[in-house]
């Protein structure tokens, strides 16, 4: 069976800082992995995925994340953090039959 | 882009009744949908897949006769929650997979948040 760990339920980073967001998963086949952010009253947004192809994956306002096998990893990074960065993240991992098994999230708070 | 819609967004019902909530892929066709909860502050649980044209396949612990999901056309699912009670209240969300059947390209509503009084 897949499963996703986030490490971290809340992070809080100020302003212009890196954010690094901790995912560890489990999965008994070569696993797919994606990372989603979801503002407050709004849908989710797909932020990168990762599918067997480049271990480093550039998403979408300018957040990547590493697919480490060795480490059992995919931890969501983003050099310089905004304050519309602020909102929910989850890291998820897709079976076989394409349901998505979801992480527990984690909070990002921005300071100014 | 691919989009979800799902209606109502938001509904308030009494005790006992029933509610249902739809979900529609706008610009493609979808065989395959899946219907999630979210309790405040926490992660989405996968309720329930959605086969256009079968029955649907439940999680473990989600009573299928209680959450009733009809998957009538490629382009609508509908998850109907019976007998409602306050302990239903939560945040609905479905997703749908686009027809290719590439199993990465799933799209998510906008959720339905659903109280019951």
């Amino acid at each position: 069976a897949q499963s996703v760990t986030q490490l971290d339920s809340h992070v809080s980073v100020s302003e212009g800082t890196p954010v690094l967001l901790r995912c560890n998963y489990s999965s008994s086949y070569s696993p797919s992995l994606f990372w989603y952010v979801q503002h407050p009253n709004k849908g989710l947004q797909l932020l990168l995925k990762y599918t067997s192809a480049a271990t480093l994956v550039k998403g979408i306002n300018g957040f990547e994340a590493e697919f480490k096998k060795s480490e059992t990893s995919f931890h969501l990074t983003k050099p310089s953090a905004h304050m519309s960065d602020a909102a929910e993240y989850f890291c998820v991992v897709t079976s076989l039959n394409n349901d998505m098994r979801f992480g527990a999230g984690t909070r990002l708070t921005v300071k100014p | 882009g691919a989009v979800v819609s799902q209606h109502p967004s938001w509904v308030i019902c009494k005790s006992g009744t029933s509610v249902k909530i739809e979900c529609r892929s706008l610009d493609f066709q979808a065989t395959t949908m899946f219907w999630y909860r979210q309790f405040p502050k926490q992660s989405l649980m996968l309720m329930a897949t959605s086969n256009e044209g079968s029955k649907a396949t439940y999680e473990q612990g989600v009573e299928k006769d209680k959450f009733l999901i009809n998957h009538a056309s490629l382009t609508l699912s509908t998850l109907t929650v019976t007998s409602a009670h306050p302990e239903d209240s939560s945040f609905y969300i479905c997703s749908a997979l686009a027809g290719t059947g590439s199993w990465d390209e799933q799209f998510f509503g906008p959720g339905t948040r659903l109280t019951v009084l």
